[in-house]
């Protein structure tokens, strides 16, 4: 079964970290491009982070630029988000979501986790 | 950057066909890509590349897009369709997502 697993959400006070992780089985995760998104209570969807397959290419949202870090080891079948400098705004669910190959579209979503910035 | 544009709301009696649309500065020049959720769980791929459907998502799933805008087209909806929908597309090396839109089937 192709099965995404976030990991690694909880409280913590503004200006903090968090890493997060999405474990993925049921595919050839090197062949992928994975993506973040996240979805803050009530709110709608937001993208947050793209990596290619390889690693080599990555794109970041602005409201995250300078203060998040995607990667990922193909040889764990993971992929990370290192959240640095958290605010308060950075409150959501945080999902993790495969590229459908050539496509752009996010085929495959974790249950996602969820992140509380607070004092 | 790159706006989307959603009706918050969408209303459809139980049978008939809802339209929920997305607007955006000539969009029908980008892959648009939909997306349903239900309250409590994760997004699920609904329409990919402007009209196609993923396995498993059922024909009365269909997408149109030109111009302006796109549209998403659920016929004979049912109960189990009411959640809220999100169009999506890349614009210079971003993801965009719409606002999206709430169904309510009646």
């Amino acid at each position: 079964e192709v099965q995404l697993v976030e990991s690694g959400g909880g409280l913590v006070q503004p200006g903090g970290s968090l890493r997060l992780s999405c474990a993925a089985s049921g595919f050839t995760f090197s062949s992928y491009e994975m993506n973040w998104v996240r979805q803050a209570p009530g709110k709608g969807l937001e993208w947050v982070s793209y990596i290619s397959s390889s690693g080599s290419t990555i794109y970041y949202a602005d409201s995250v630029k300078g203060r998040f870090t995607i990667s990922r080891d193909n040889a764990k079948n993971s992929l990370y988000l290192q959240m640095n400098s958290l605010r308060a705004e950075d409150t959501a669910v945080y999902y993790c979501a495969r590229g459908k190959a050539m496509v752009g579209a996010f085929d495959i979503w974790g249950q996602g986790t969820m992140v509380t910035v607070s004092s | 950057s790159y706006e989307l544009t959603q009706p918050l709301s969408v209303s459809v009696a139980l049978g008939q066909t809802a339209r929920i649309t997305c607007g955006g500065n000539n969009i029908g020049s980008k892959n648009v890509h939909w997306y349903q959720q239900k309250p409590g769980q994760a997004p699920v791929l609904v329409i990919y590349r402007d009209s196609n459907r993923p396995s498993g998502i059922p024909e009365r799933f269909s997408g149109s897009n030109s111009g302006n805008t796109a549209t998403l087209t659920i016929s004979r909806a049912q109960a189990g369709d009411e959640a809220d929908y999100y169009c999506q597309v890349w614009d210079s090396s971003t993801a965009v997502f719409g606002g999206g839109t709430k169904l309510t089937v009646l």
